[in-house]
């Protein structure tokens, strides 16, 4: 399975649009990308999940290139309340890798 | 209300004393999963069950055992904690490779 790299923190200010990206040059074929949000002594909170180009949910968009070796979390104009950890994890075949997430704080 | 849960969610104990954690679902869903999460290393898979009586190894099973009696339920059993065992254990459940609902959390510590 393949390792994922983030970076392990980001800041940003209220309103701002804030892009994570995620590196997994080991993907396999039949991998699938998903992230997840997690809050401090909770557990983590499925965001979004894509196998390649791009996918829009209500929350965030996730931008996946031709050669899937990295991928991009990006949430619109963020809140206080989007401050979390950001994981992203390669699925493949039920055996999970999640990798040591980025903390992003939304300051004010 | 659909949810997965834990007990206990805090747990102390002493090396070599054994114990389960308990984890539900009732979402009926057949993918259910162990992890650990420690600082730095996040979260890493320990077991997982695709259905019923049918488990396998994730990342870091040593020292943990598992079982799959019944659909909704999968324990996390310790034979013989032991201080490096101590950590945050969340259990997860989802609908094949979904999306992945997870459990409160629960605390051990092992003295």
């Amino acid at each position: 399975l393949a390792k994922t790299t983030q970076p392990i923190s980001m800041d940003s200010y209220e309103g701002q649009e804030v892009n994570i990206t995620c590196s997994h040059n080991n993907i396999a074929t039949n991998d699938y990308i998903t992230w997840y949000q997690q809050f401090p002594s909770q557990g983590p909170r499925f965001i979004i999940q894509g196998y390649k180009t791009k996918v829009t949910n209500e929350v965030a968009s996730l931008f996946i290139p031709a050669d899937r070796k990295s991928s991009t979390l990006s949430l619109p104009r963020v809140s206080l309340s989007d401050t979390a950890v950001y994981y992203c994890l390669v699925q493949g075949t039920y055996k999970y890798i999640f990798g040591t997430g980025t903390r992003l704080k939304v300051l004010a | 209300e659909a949810q997965v849960t834990q007990n206990p969610r805090y747990l102390i104990t002493v090396t070599g004393k054994k114990l389960t954690v308990t984890c539900s679902q009732n979402m009926n869903h057949e993918y259910m999963s162990w992890y650990r999460q420690d600082p730095g290393l996040g979260l890493r898979q320990i077991y997982y069950s695709m259905n019923v009586e049918v488990t396998d190894k994730g990342d870091v099973p040593e020292g943990y055992k598992v079982s799959r009696k019944e659909k909704r339920n999968f324990p996390l059993i310790l034979e013989s904690p032991s201080p490096n065992q101590t950590s945050l254990y969340f259990c997860a459940s989802s609908f094949g490779e979904n999306e992945q609902f997870f459990g409160p959390g629960t605390r051990l510590t092992v003295l």
